[in-house]
């Protein structure tokens, strides 16, 4: 596996249901992201880590739960969501410190909730 | 309050043509400015990215143009192909830390044979 890699690709859920996505880096960066992706909107910041720490909470409702374990590995755990939570949720990973923000980003997992 | 305003939100360019798509700011602690290339069903992949110590940064057949008094910076790609076609973002951070990227809204670009 190379670069960022997010499972599932495709997620259909109840509002009552508890699911996960997960993120994983091959990259060695030190900093992930989650953003959400919605139709006709700016992709917008969810979380950030760097080194495991949470350094930023976007106003994000708490039916978001974000978890690192360690740099490579990001989770967002997601429980009694509401329809219009429906989006492609997007992990990114940087190495920060090194004087620029590139962040490379995952293919997304396309979230629908019913 | 949308920090980074994008136009157009669409863009029709004959093969061969320039595309030329406009980004502006408004947060001044911004340093870091990249530009974002998404295909469908496809996460965005960075194309491009310049700091506001240069005007312009050209790689290949894309350039950003950067007007730091005017807090804008725009997207040119050269000779448009076909296979370009596709959504660009631009975006914005503080750079070098673990910063999150603000983005505008897209731009749809189709580039007709």
């Amino acid at each position: 596996e190379t670069g960022v890699t997010q499972t599932p690709r495709h997620l259909v859920m109840g509002m009552t249901n508890k699911k996960s996505l997960k993120c994983e880096q091959h990259l060695g960066h030190n900093a992930m992201y989650w953003y959400k992706q919605s139709a006709k909107k700016p992709l917008e910041l969810m979380f950030v880590y760097n080194f495991k720490e949470q350094t930023e909470n976007n106003s994000v409702p708490s039916r978001f739960s974000p978890e690192c374990p360690n740099s490579s590995h990001l989770f967002l755990h997601l429980h009694t969501l509401q329809p219009e939570d429906s989006a492609l949720y997007l992990c990114a990973s940087s190495q920060a410190g090194r004087g620029s923000n590139e962040q490379f980003f995952g293919p997304g997992t396309r979230l629908t909730v019913l | 309050q949308q920090q980074v305003k994008q136009s157009p939100q669409s863009l029709i360019v004959q093969k061969g043509g320039i595309s030329i798509i406009n980004c502006a700011y408004e947060n001044t602690a911004f340093d870091y400015f990249p530009w974002y290339q998404q295909f469908p069903g496809k996460g965005p992949a960075l194309l491009i990215a310049i700091r506001p110590d240069v005007s312009e940064k050209k790689e290949g057949r894309f350039t950003i143009s950067f007007n730091k008094s005017a807090k804008q910076f725009s997207l040119h790609i050269m000779d448009s192909q076909p296979g370009d076609s596709a959504t660009y973002f631009c975006a914005a951070s503080k750079g070098g830390g673990a910063d999150g990227l603000t983005f505008g809204k897209g731009t749809h670009l189709i580039i007709q044979p």
